[in-house]
């Protein structure tokens, strides 16, 4: 298996446009994670699915924020207006059914100038 | 609210060496109690998941232990190798919502040759 597949690797953008992060989990895998990690506040949960449906948002830090699963191969992170203190690295990350062990991807590095 | 502490943030110890990592959490209802590795530029690797029924998981050179009522875990690696440089993290699952993990900030290893 491929592991869960993160693109693109890196993204510069300009302050204000729109990013959009992409994630493919491993297939058979029933849940997927999106995570940002910054020096200051270390590994933050932003969003959860299970069987492609949004189950918490909590962790979604203003609404330019949004996140979508169309099927169970994919899904995206949306960002829209981009801010500086957008910068970070966001992870993904899927488990398995019954399985609580999560299996992360490499990452996107966003920066935002 | 639950909070995770690892202390200390920054190790290095000579190779061959046993060594302790520690993780302390202040909620003692949990799920299940993780222990990831990161690697500079990397994604996050699962090392050892311990439910909250259980006192310890092996695998390999790595020994987990679980203190729910003391709110510990240790992750124990037996003789040390360069190779094990990275940054331990742990995680814990609220019993409420098994698949949301709360961080700690991890530490960094240097195992030195």
């Amino acid at each position: 298996d491929a592991g869960v597949i993160q693109s693109p690797r890196h993204e510069v953008t300009e302050m204000g446009q729109e990013v959009t992060l992409r994630c493919k989990p491993i297939s058979g895998h029933d849940y997927l994670f999106w995570y940002r990690q910054t020096m200051m506040r270390g590994l933050e949960l932003l969003i959860y699915f299970n069987n492609n449906v949004p189950i918490d948002d909590s962790g979604m830090p203003e609404d330019r924020f949004s996140a979508k699963m169309p099927n169970a191969s994919f899904s995206t992170l949306k960002i829209q207006p981009s801010e500086p203190r957008d910068s970070a690295v966001y992870f993904c990350a899927s488990s398995p059914p019954f399985n609580y062990e999560q299996y992360f991807g490499p990452g996107t590095r966003l920066t935002v100038t | 609210k639950q909070e995770v502490t690892q202390i200390p943030a920054a190790l290095s110890v000579p190779e061959g060496e046993n060594l302790v990592l520690n993780c302390s959490f202040t909620d003692s209802a949990i799920y299940n109690l993780q222990w990831f590795r990161q690697d500079p530029g990397k994604g996050l690797t699962s090392l050892l998941l311990i439910q909250s029924s259980q006192r310890e998981q092996t695998s390999g050179r790595l020994n987990a232990s679980l203190d729910k009522s003391s709110g510990r875990s240790t992750l124990y690696i037996a003789a040390s190798q360069p190779g094990d440089s990275a940054t331990y993290l742990c995680a814990v699952s609220r019993v409420d919502s098994n698949y949301q993990l709360i961080w700690g900030a991890g530490t960094k290893l240097i195992i030195k040759p």
